[in-house]
């Protein structure tokens, strides 16, 4: 079954406040993250990562937290842009294993003028 | 510096019908991949090379048939296309697989099967 997967389809937010996308992940042998957004009709674009080593990784106005006793992932989009309008979605990789990245379903990021 | 390129960005076929979808990369990756996106849906890989002349199979490989090319090349082909091929097509590169590094995405191609 998919080891990586996320708590809302979809989440509203207004322009200017703060975002914050959920993820949740299975493996706990995961030791490497990443955070992509799919605007719509392009490919996913590479927002941030993180390794299992780190809790906290922060971007320009990007920040992801790691919590492994729970194995939540998050990002935290600050003041959020009509451009930031698109489809989240959390990624794994399994210790460079062989089978490439295993994404949720993502969560589509809606601005609320 | 394109990144990742793909061809064709649509296309049409008939049940039975066979293509490939062809993929290049720029920039110097060892390794590249094939993913498919159905609505609503996250992606899920086909096939994987983690370098050139080697290829395997990720979670959904039944139906599809790859080639590396050379280090920059990496073709999809569908031999006998079937409605649930319908789908969007993701290829991807990473610079070294084993380092877990971060892949990179081409724009896609939207197939429809009739």
């Amino acid at each position: 079954g998919e080891s990586v997967g996320l708590h809302l389809p979809t989440l509203s937010v207004q322009e200017g406040d703060n975002s914050i996308i959920n993820c949740a992940y299975s493996n706990s042998a995961s030791d490497y993250f990443i955070w992509y957004k799919q605007e719509s009709g392009k490919g996913p674009q590479f927002i941030i990562d993180i390794r299992s080593n780190m809790d906290k990784r922060q971007g320009q106005r990007v920040t992801v937290l790691l919590n492994k006793t729970v194995k939540h992932l998050s990002l935290q989009i600050a003041a959020t842009q009509p451009g930031d309008s698109a489809v989240y979605f959390c990624a794994e990789n399994i210790g460079g294993g062989a089978d490439g990245l295993t994404f949720g379903k993502g969560t589509h990021l809606i601005i609320q003028p | 510096n394109a990144g990742v390129t793909q061809t064709p960005k649509f296309q049409v076929l008939k049940t039975g019908q066979s293509m490939t979808l062809q993929c290049a990369q720029d920039m110097n990756h060892n390794s590249m991949y094939w993913y498919r996106q159905d609505p609503g849906m996250g992606l899920r890989l086909i096939y994987y090379s983690a370098s050139e002349g080697t290829t395997d199979k990720g979670e959904v490989p039944n139906g599809y048939n790859v080639s590396r090319l050379n280090k920059r090349e990496f073709s999809l082909r569908l031999e006998s296309a079937a409605p649930s091929q319908t789908s969007v097509y993701f290829c991807a590169s990473s610079g070294t697989f084993f380092d877990t590094d971060t892949q990179y995405f081409g724009p896609g191609t939207r197939l429809t099967v009739l």
